[in-house]
């Protein structure tokens, strides 16, 4: 079975500072790896994704996550942040390559990223 | 991009009536929808998975009669809520699976009183 690990239940910064959500998962089959963003009652919206390739992803907003497999992590990073970037972020595995059909997602627990002025 | 259209997306009823959520893909063909629960400031729990056509995948835990899913066609999911009780309160969110990889709905918040 999948699980995701998302360490930090919230994290605090500073607007135009760096910041880094970790994401660790297990898994016995190859992975694909996502990051969603969730603004208060939405849905998600698709940060990021990890298929195959290269190990450094780069996606929407400014945000990039490299996928390490011998840590079995997918740490999603971004230089500068701003203060719409506050939201509830979310790590994400499924079964990868081969598959037929859609494999459900397991989600991590989620990051709350609470950037101030 | 991909569309999932989410309706209603906040609905208030009573104790013990029933309460149907839509989803549709507005631009891709969904073959496969997946159905959440979230509760306050937690993650999303996956309730069921269905294929067009098919019967529903529901996941350990989850009711079956109470929680009837319809996938009818590529487009059009639906989640309906049997007999709601306060405990059923909580936030759905769908999920469709197609060409475009997962795209979500806006969610539906559900208040049962």
């Amino acid at each position: 079975a999948q699980s995701v690990t998302q360490l930090d239940s919230q994290v605090p910064v500073f607007e135009e500072a760096p910041v880094e959500l970790r994401c660790n998962y297990s898994s016995s089959v190859s992975v694909y790896l996502f990051w969603y963003v969730q603004y208060p009652n939405q849905g998600l919206q698709l940060l990021l994704k990890y298929l195959s390739g290269s190990t450094l992803v780069k996606g929407i907003n400014g945000f990039e996550a490299e996928f390490n497999k011998s840590q079995t992590s997918f740490h999603l990073r971004k230089p500068s942040v701003h203060i719409s970037d506050t939201a509830e972020y979310f790590c994400a595995v499924t079964n990868g390559g081969g598959n037929t059909g859609f494999q459900k997602l397991v989600f991590g627990t989620g990051t709350r990223l609470l950037v101030s002025p | 991009g991909a569309v999932v259209s989410q309706h209603p997306s906040r609905v208030i009823c009573k104790s013990g009536t029933s309460v149907k959520i839509e989803c549709r893909s507005l631009d891709f063909q969904a073959t496969t929808m997946f159905w959440y629960r979230q509760f306050p400031k937690q993650s999303l729990m996956l309730m069921a998975t269905s294929n067009e056509g098919s019967k529903a995948t529901y996941e350990q835990g989850v009711e079956k009669d109470k929680f009837l899913i319809n996938h009818a066609s590529l487009t059009l999911s639906t989640l309906t809520v049997t007999s709601a009780h306060p405990e059923d309160s909580s936030f759905y969110i769908c999920s469709g699976g197609g060409d475009y990889g997962y795209t979500f709905g806006s969610g539906t918040r559900l208040t049962v009183v």
